[in-house]
Parts: C-alpha cells; structure tokens; sequence
C-alpha cells in the first residue's frame, strides 16, 4: 500500500510568507504527526493530530500550527516566515494507540531566504 | 522531557566490517524505533524494538529496557549503509505519535 505522501517536496519562500504543508497518511491511520528537522536542532517534534484533534503540541511559536480533515489528511500551516524556519518538514503517520510503529513521509524542503 | 543520547556521533568503516552503535534514554519508554535517514531525506524504519531482539539480514538490534539503552548491529558493512541513523524513544501515557529523537550517529562506509 501507498506510504505516507507529503507536498510540495521543495519550496522556497520569501521571509515574512506563510506556507501550508500537506500530508496524507498511510491508508487506515488515524495518527499523525509532524516534525522539523534542522542541522542546529535536530528532529524536533511539532505537534500530532487524532480524529481532527490535536492531542500533542511540542514547543514551538504560535506561528506554527495544523489541522487534521476528516479523511486523516493533514496540514501544517507557518505564518511569517523567518530564516529560522528553513528546514526539512517530515510527516508520519500510525495506527491509533500507543507504543506502534510510526511511518513517514519523505518531507519537505522548505528554504526561507 | 525524556532525553536520548546516540553514541558515536559518527562512524567511519571499511566495507565488510560490524559496527554497534548505541542510544541510552532517560525515561521509561513504550515505543522505540532505529531508523536510517536516506540522503533525500526520509527516515527508514528499520526496527520497531521497546524490548528485547529482532533480526533483519545484516541488521540486528536489542533493547534492554530495564537498563535504558537500545543497541543496533550492523553486520558486513555496505557503502549503501551510509547514512544518518537515529534512535527515536515514545514514552507512555498520551504520547501517542510523539517521538523524542537522539542526534543520530553519521555512519561512513568506505569501498
């Protein structure tokens, strides 16, 4: 079956911008969740959505946010774009519950210049 | 928060030789997972182990829970072995989809 899908794969985008990020998860999870990886921080957690709920938040701006559809599609919104925000965006995806393998996706370069 | 700690930071072998590299965390875990980042950037699952042993190929990991640390095995090295690999820890209660990554280990496999 089809993995986890994310778009665009890369954009560039202007400082002060805002983008959206989208991400379909794998067929039947219910589970999704987001994180930023960059070279200084590492693979940080961003937040993770259940049934159009978000049920975890890591530390990070208000700028940041998400939603999660019906279908278990989801969006990752980041309103004024600073440099800092240059980064790759990785989804993943897993059956509900805890301590289950988790999926991801192949991510998003963002570039901020 | 759960901290996670990777050991070496990074890796340099001759193909055909093993390597273990090693992740220590702080906290109870109920989820623990190895993966390999391949150069475009994807995380690879290669095991998902809160406990005990699994084997795949050349790969192979334990956890041993009780002590806190995970070891991953990588047997009869291949320059396709390259890579990123890191130990990501899920604690319990409602963490649900939330995984703590360590720094990863920078593995390089010469011909």
């Amino acid at each position: 079956k089809a993995g986890v899908t994310q778009t665009p794969r890369y954009l560039i985008k202007t400082r002060g911008q805002q983008v959206t990020l989208s991400c379909s998860p794998i067929s039947g999870h219910r589970s999704v969740s987001w994180y930023q990886q960059t070279p200084g921080q590492g693979l940080q957690f961003l937040f993770e959505y259940f049934s159009e709920t978000q049920r975890n938040k890591g530390n990070f701006p208000g700028r940041f946010s998400g939603r999660q559809f019906s279908n278990s599609r989801s969006e990752m919104n980041v309103s004024t774009l600073e440099l800092g925000d240059s980064a790759l965006y990785l989804c993943a995806s897993s059956l509900a519950g805890t301590g289950v393998t988790i999926y991801f996706g192949e991510g998003s370069w963002l570039t901020v210049v | 928060g759960i901290q996670v700690e990777q050991s070496p930071p990074d890796l340099i072998l001759q193909e055909g030789a093993n390597s273990t590299l090693r992740c220590n965390f702080s906290d109870s875990v109920n989820n623990l997972q190895w993966f390999h980042q391949n150069p475009w950037g994807q995380l690879i699952n290669l095991f998902y182990i809160p406990s005990g042993t699994k084997q795949n190929g050349r790969l192979s990991a334990t956890t041993v829970a009780t002590e806190r640390y995970s070891l991953l095995y990588i047997s009869s090295s291949q320059t396709t072995d390259s890579g990123v690999y890191f130990c990501a820890v899920g604690a319990g209660g409602t963490s649900y989809g939330k995984l703590t990554f360590g720094q990863g280990t920078i593995l390089t496999v010469h011909p």
